[in-house]
C-alpha cells in the first residue's frame, strides 16, 4: 500500500480481554514507532523497533504491553489483560532510517474497554 | 533523554493573522533534527516542517515557517495568513540519530472565521 495500515480501525474489547493490534508500515521503512494517544491529549511514546537493533522499549506502561516486528515488515502490539485506562488511540508510524526523515503515520486504532 | 516542552495548551486566532506557536526543548546532542507536525480532526499526522540543527536558516514552507534558535533550544512555529483548515493540533518533535522520536504535548490550534 502506498502509505502505514493500522487494523482494526476500532477495536471494543471487555476489561480482562487481551487485544492485537497490526500496523503494516510503508515498503523498505526500517525504523517503526507505536504511540498511545489518550483522548485530547499527546503522543505517549511506547516502543521503536530499527532494524535489526533491539528494540527501545522504554515507554511500554506495564508488562501488560508488548510489541514485535517481523525483520522490516508487520508489528503487532499485544495489550493483555486490558484494564480501562488502556482505552486510547495507538498511533502506529514507519519512517525509511533512523535519521532526519520524516516519520510517516497510519490512521490509528481506537481501543474502547468496557 | 530528549525533552519536548509545548507551553501553550490551547490558542486561537483571528483567519488571516498571523500566530506562532512556542516549542522548548532538552538535549546534549550536538546534531538532531526538530519537526512540526499537524494533527487535524481527522487524526492524521502530517508534517508540517522540520529543522536540521546544523542548518543556521530557518526552514520555510509557504505560509510556514520556525524561528530555530539553538543555543536558546527553541524552536517555534510560525503560521501566516492562517486559514480554517489550519485548525488543529500541532505538536513539535525532537530527534537524535538512532534515537525515538520524541514528542511535546501538543498545543491545539483554532482558527476563528
Amino acid at each position: 500500500g502506498a502509505g502505514v495500515s493500522q487494523s482494526p480501525s476500532n477495536k471494543v474489547t471487555e476489561k480482562g480481554k487481551d487485544v492485537e493490534l497490526r500496523c503494516d508500515p510503508i515498503s523498505g521503512h526500517t525504523a517503526l514507532y507505536w504511540y498511545r494517544q489518550r483522548l485530547g491529549q499527546g503522543l505517549e511514546f511506547l516502543i521503536y523497533f530499527q532494524g535489526n537493533s533491539a528494540p527501545d522499549k522504554s515507554g511500554l506502561p506495564s508488562d501488560r504491553f508488548s510489541a514485535e516486528r517481523t525483520g522490516e515488515s508487520v508489528s503487532t502490539l499485544t495489550i493483555q489483560r486490558t484494564q480501562q485506562e488502556d482505552s486510547a488511540v495507538y498511533l502506529c508510524a514507519s519512517s525509511p532510517d533512523t535519521w532526519n526523515t520524516e516519520a510517516f503515520f497510519g490512521q490509528g486504532t481506537r481501543l474502547t474497554v468496557v | 533523554a530528549q525533552t519536548v516542552t509545548q507551553s501553550q495548551p490551547e490558542m486561537s486566532v483571528q483567519e488571516a493573522e498571523t500566530v506562532t506557536l512556542s516549542c522548548t526543548y532538552d538535549t546534549s546532542e550536538s546534531n538532531y533534527y526538530l519537526f512540526w507536525y499537524k494533527q487535524p480532526p481527522s487524526r492524521q499526522m502530517i508534517l508540517v516542517i522540520r529543522q536540521e540543527a546544523y542548518k543556521q536558516q530557518n526552514a520555510t514552507e509557504n505560509r510556514f515557517s520556525v524561528n530555530f534558535q539553538k543555543a536558546a533550544k527553541s524552536f517555534s512555529l510560525k503560521i501566516s495568513d492562517s486559514q480554517l483548515g489550519d485548525t488543529a493540533m500541532y505538536f513539535c518533535a525532537f530527534k537524535a540519530f538512532n534515537e525515538k522520536l520524541t514528542f511535546g504535548t501538543g498545543t491545539r490550534l483554532t482558527i476563528i472565521p
